[in-house]
């Protein structure tokens, strides 16, 4: 069965720590990951995408990490900003299909 | 490049009312998907267009669920009659083609049933 596993489910942190989101999946054949921010009464907005051959990807403070093998992927914040407290979801697609399959996503909160 | 729009923000209803979702796509984008996010879940695919033709729906509560897209440009999605558990927020995206093009999210309608 494709699913998508996500956790936390929330994680409250200080400001200026850092903080990493573990997103594990059973989703195959496997195309790409996608981590998403979705701030309150928002739309999710990508933050990177990884395809089977990349190990990391890096959006200034947000790094993507992908262990195809194990089907894991890691979402690390660095020197958290207060601007950071949103839901982070991850998201697989499938090879040759429209299909995404959503984790039901990480309610990060950061606090001063 | 402006981007999703979807209109209104908030409904609230009382069960058994009717409801519509109006959501216009970057300019340019072929494809139209409608989700339903309920709290504290990922969004679940309603529906997907391609242009004005349906391509996926197979998620669809097509007993009181609709959407069109008539001219494959701006898309409705329309509840009739309500229930309880439609309350959620219900996500417009758009993406310029389908496979691994990203797709863009509107800001969503948060649904209330009463």
């Amino acid at each position: 069965k494709n699913q998508v596993e996500q956790s936390p489910q929330s994680l409250i942190i200080l400001e200026g720590k850092n903080c990493t989101l573990q997103c594990n999946y059973t989703v195959s054949p496997f195309s790409n990951l996608r981590w998403y921010k979705q701030d309150t009464g928002r739309g999710p907005v990508s933050l990177t995408i990884m395809t089977f051959s990349e190990n990391t990807k890096s959006n200034g403070r947000y790094t993507a990490t992908l262990d195809a093998d194990t089907k894991q992927s890691s979402l690390h914040i660095t020197a958290s900003q207060l601007s950071d407290s949103a839901s982070y979801i991850c998201v697989v697609r499938i090879t040759g299909a429209n299909n995404l399959f959503f984790g039901t996503g990480t309610r990060l909160t950061v606090i001063p | 490049e402006a981007g999703v729009a979807q209109s209104p923000r908030y409904k609230i209803i009382e069960k058994r009312q009717s409801v519509a979702f109006w959501c216009n796509p970057i300019s340019g984008h072929a494809t139209l998907y409608w989700y339903q996010q309920i709290l504290g879940q990922g969004p679940k695919l309603l529906i997907q267009f391609q242009n004005n033709g349906v391509v996926d729906d197979s998620q669809l509560p097509k007993d009181r669920f609709s959407a069109e897209r008539l001219k494959g440009v701006d898309s409705t999605l329309k509840i009739q009659p309500a229930k309880l558990e439609d309350s959620a927020v219900y996500l417009c995206a758009s993406s310029h083609g389908t496979g691994a093009n990203e797709q863009f999210f509107g800001p969503g309608t948060r649904l209330t049933v009463l």
